[in-house]
């Protein structure tokens, strides 16, 4: 199985901070990977997919990039509601998987 | 608009079972994969299966191969999950989604809780 990961797990920032979650998997997944942003009690929205491709709605401040096994989550601006928790999903080979996911806060 | 609307969830013993269910509306169910995904109390998610919109093809996480079954009734635009055997570990919240950009989940239910406990 693809093993993702995630760093940082918690990260602290402030609003208007550029800042950047790095995603890896322990083998190549090509471009098929997707970001998802979690608040508490809610359903994860998915933002982008096939690594750098952004999800209708989305805002542009985030993005993606990466392919084979290392990728980036950037948001260029933070905003109030992006403090959220996100995850990498590998969807190259089955079974699927997630990282564990890094809790964005506010500094 | 899209809406997932899970059902079946709730209290079970451990060795129990349990079937989820997830209306589907607002797209064409018979072409799209559908998923469930997992998350347990505090916990990150977990891909837990999938099923092809013809629904001639079913993968499953580790965790769960042997144990749990999904499928689909395009009569009803229903997807399903039934579980047996189930343990303290698969208590969770479990939500319904489309896939969709190859096997993206683009879109999720609101979720139903499982508990298994005695």
């Amino acid at each position: 199985d693809i093993q993702m990961t995630q760093s940082p797990s918690t990260l602290s920032a402030s609003v208007g901070d550029r800042v950047t979650i790095t995603c890896r998997a322990s083998q190549s997944i090509s471009s098929w990977l997707a970001w998802y942003q979690q608040k508490p009690g809610r359903a994860p929205k998915l933002l982008i997919y096939k690594a750098s491709s952004l999800n209708s709605g989305v805002p542009s401040r985030f993005s993606g990039s990466g392919s084979g096994t290392e990728f980036t989550l950037t948001i260029s601006s933070l905003q109030p509601d992006d403090f959220a928790t996100y995850y990498c999903q590998q969807y190259n080979s089955y079974p699927y998987t997630f990282g564990p996911g890094t809790k964005l806060e506010i500094k | 608009e899209v809406q997932l609307l899970e059902s079946g969830g709730g209290l079970v013993q451990p060795g129990g079972s349990l079937r989820l269910s997830c209306a589907a509306s607002g797209f064409t169910f018979s072409s799209y994969a559908m998923s469930w995904v997992r998350q347990a109390p505090g916990k990150g998610l977990e891909w837990v299966s999938v099923i092809s919109s013809s629904g001639g093809s079913t993968y499953y996480a580790d965790s769960v191969k042997g144990r749990f079954t999904i499928s689909r009734d395009t009569s009803k635009n229903t997807l399903y999950l039934q579980m047996n055997s189930l343990r303290a570990d698969d208590t969770a919240v479990y939500y319904c989604a489309r896939n969709s950009f190859g096997d993206a989940i683009s879109d999720w239910g609101q979720g139903t809780l499982v508990t298994v406990s005695s």
